[in-house]
């Protein structure tokens, strides 16, 4: 059973390029978090999304950042006209849709540099 | 705003003691929480939960230890071993006004064992 996937796991680019970092949960999980850690920070909560459906977006920049988990395929979180402060790990959890209790798996992330 | 924070930033340790990290946070309307290691360069690993209508709760060379008067947790490893030299970070799930599923991380602990 494979866990949370990631990709790419690094990331290279110049100021004002976009990113697209994509996240594809462990099977049988409908629920998705993605999260932004700084260096030497923990985990900040950026947006909670279901298939084709965003639930909760409230730790996301309201501009620049964007997400989605369409019907089929990955989750993909998309950061238009990179900055230098957009730098960090980006990290993507799952969870199955029948838990009370939210116990959610990580991928092992995405680093992204803005140069 | 609420907050979940950790007594020590570092703990050093010799190979063979037992380690102990420690939690405290601000939200008293959390009711679960969850221990992840997070080892360089890797996504948060889950290592052990506890709810909030439970004091303890062991696993394998783990335990947590929950204190809902002072709102203090705490994880215990014994017998710790180089491959348990990594970041340690306690995170909280209110569970309130329908957001059970924003995990509020702490700053997190950097365990070092020493052969």
């Amino acid at each position: 059973n494979a866990g949370v996937m990631q990709n790419p796991r690094h990331l290279v680019r110049r100021r004002g390029q976009e990113a697209r970092l994509r996240c594809s949960p462990m099977k049988g999980h409908s629920h998705v978090y993605w999260y932004r850690q700084l260096p030497e920070e923990g985990l900040k909560f950026m947006v909670y999304l279901q298939k084709e459906n965003i639930i909760d977006e409230s730790g996301m920049p309201k501009e620049r950042f964007s997400a989605e988990f369409p019907k089929e395929g990955p989750s993909i979180l998309r950061i238009q006209q990179v900055v230098r402060g957009d730098s960090a790990a980006y990290f993507c959890a799952s969870s199955p849709p029948w838990t009370v209790y939210n116990e959610q798996f990580f991928g092992p992330g995405t680093r992204l540099t803005v140069l | 705003g609420e907050s979940v924070g950790l007594h020590l930033p570092t703990l050093s340790v010799q190979e063979g003691d037992n380690s102990i990290i420690n939690c405290a946070y601000s939200n008293s309307a959390s009711d679960y929480f969850i221990w992840y290691k997070q080892e360089s360069g890797k996504g948060p690993q889950f290592i052990i939960d506890i709810r909030s209508n439970m004091d303890k709760r062991q696993g394998q060379r783990v335990t947590v230890l929950l204190n809902k008067t002072v709102k203090h947790l705490s994880l215990q490893i014994a017998a710790t071993q180089p491959g348990d030299s990594a970041v340690y970070f306690c995170a909280e799930n209110s569970g309130s006004g329908g957001s059970n599923y924003k995990l509020t991380f702490g700053k997190g602990t950097l365990l070092t064992v020493n052969p």
